[in-house]
């Protein structure tokens, strides 16, 4: 079965600091991997995904991931955060196992302080 | 272009009551699902649908939860009766279903408390 784990739970960091917000999974077959954000209050909105190709994805607002098959890895990171950063991020796992219904990792709260 | 539209965003209700959100998908998705997210379960799938019908539903908690989709553009999630142990975020989102990997895009949630 599928499952993530995003490994903290709250990521403290300055404003112009790089952050990386980890996440593991775990799944038999091929995967397909994404990382949404969610503002306080409102929905969750995709920040960038992984079907196949290259390891390293760019998504919106300076965000990227790297996929790392041998570690079942999908670290986000970007070089330099803002205070609009603040967020909860999510990581979420698919399979053609599992058809295109996403799990979700438990959150990743980013607070960005100046 | 319209999001997925969820009502109402907000809703309170007594213990016992029923309680029905509604989902508006993106036009053209033929895939719909609903998510509870809570602060000691996070983000839980409860039922998603292909083409109208019901997929899988093993995340329905229990018998007081049904969800329907009449047809293409409208889903409900009916809770009867309710509980305070309900209350949560409930999403409803929606993708072009068929191709592994799309994108599912998320409405902005109602938020339900039982009291």
């Amino acid at each position: 079965a599928q499952s993530v784990t995003q490994l903290d739970s709250q990521v403290p960091v300055f404003e112009e600091a790089p952050v990386e917000l980890r996440c593991n999974y775990s799944s038999s077959v091929s995967v397909y991997l994404f990382w949404y954000v969610q503002y306080p209050n409102q929905g969750l909105q995709l920040l960038l995904k992984y079907l196949s190709g290259s390891t390293l994805v760019k998504g919106i607002n300076g965000f990227e991931a790297e996929f790392n098959k041998s570690q079942t890895s999908f670290h986000l990171r970007k070089p330099s955060v803002h205070i609009s950063d603040t967020a909860e991020y999510f990581c979420a796992v698919s399979d053609r196992e599992y058809g295109n219904k996403l799990v979700f990792g438990a959150g990743t709260i980013l607070r960005v302080k100046s | 272009d319209a999001g997925v539209i969820q009502s109402p965003r907000h809703e309170v209700t007594e213990m016992g009551q029923e309680v029905t959100l509604r989902c508006k998908p993106i036009s053209g998705h033929n895939s719909l699902f609903w998510y509870r997210q809570t602060m000691m379960r996070g983000l839980e799938l409860l039922i998603y649908f292909n083409n109208n019908v019901p997929i899988d539903d093993s995340g329905m908690p229990e018998d007081r939860f049904s969800a329907k989709m009449p047809n293409a553009s409208f889903s409900t999630l009916k809770i009867q009766p309710s509980e305070p142990r309900d209350s949560a975020v409930y999403f409803c989102a929606s993708s072009l279903g068929g191709r592994f990997g799309n994108t599912i895009y998320f409405g902005e949630g109602s938020w339900l408390t039982v009291v």
